[in-house]
């Protein structure tokens, strides 16, 4: 079946620096991606999505670039803020199929 | 405008009692979805609802019942929960239940006594 998995945090960062979040894939096709991020006490928001290969999803200064021959939707913004501490989900999505999600990530950003 | 909102934004609840949550969708969506998620966890599918009809449930317990009156609402009726039901309830929708990008509300956080 269908699987996601994303690298475990939590992921510890001072602003400004680098954020690469790992995410890899499984499936049977060619799925839809997306990075879904989840505030403290909140829902989850779209971030960012490819719908193919090579397709380069952005938002708020993030990117993820769907690799299909790594099978790889990586999450990376170049200088991240206290304001980006949050719970980050990848997840995949094919026709006919449910959303699967990763089990998330968590971000903290210390000033 | 990609807004789902939900009412209440927490509850609390007996094991005894009945209560309801809201969801509502004005971007023309005919697919909606509930969702559960634990603390740290994703959010676990419960149901789908597309075009007003219940087209999945993943095998969820009888004392949580979903309604959709009409293409913008969807209700999850709660009736005789345990405490293991306390969770974050989010709500989704798409263009159609075969579109790719859902848009979940903020979610109604729900303790059970």
């Amino acid at each position: 079946g269908n699987s996601v998995t994303q690298m475990e945090g939590p992921v510890t960062l001072s602003e400004e620096a680098f954020l690469t979040i790992n995410c890899t894939y499984t499936a049977t096709g060619y799925p839809s991606l997306f990075w879904y991020v989840q505030y403290p006490g909140e829902g989850l928001q779209l971030l960012l999505k490819a719908t193919k290969a090579d397709d380069k999803g952005s938002n708020k200064g993030f990117e993820a670039t769907y690799r299909k021959e790594t099978t790889s939707f990586h999450l990376e913004k170049g200088s991240v803020q206290v304001s980006d501490s949050a719970v980050y989900f990848c997840a995949l999505w094919e026709y006919g199929n449910k959303l699967v999600f990763g089990a998330g990530t968590i971000l903290r950003v210390k000033s | 405008d990609t807004e789902v909102t939900q009412t209440p934004k927490h509850l609390v609840m007996g094991m005894t009692n009945k209560k309801s949550l809201k969801c509502e969708q004005h971007m023309g969506h005919r697919a909606m979805y509930w969702y559960k998620q634990k603390a740290k966890k994703p959010p676990e599918l419960m149901f789908v609802y597309s075009y007003e009809k219940l087209s999945i449930n993943e095998s969820v317990p009888s004392r949580f019942s979903p309604e959709c009156p009409n293409s913008s609402l969807l209700n999850l009726h709660l009736h005789a929960l345990q405490p293991e039901d306390s969770a974050l309830y989010l709500c989704a929708s798409s263009r159609l239940a075969g579109s790719e990008t859902q848009y979940f509300g903020p979610g109604t956080r729900l303790l059970v006594l």
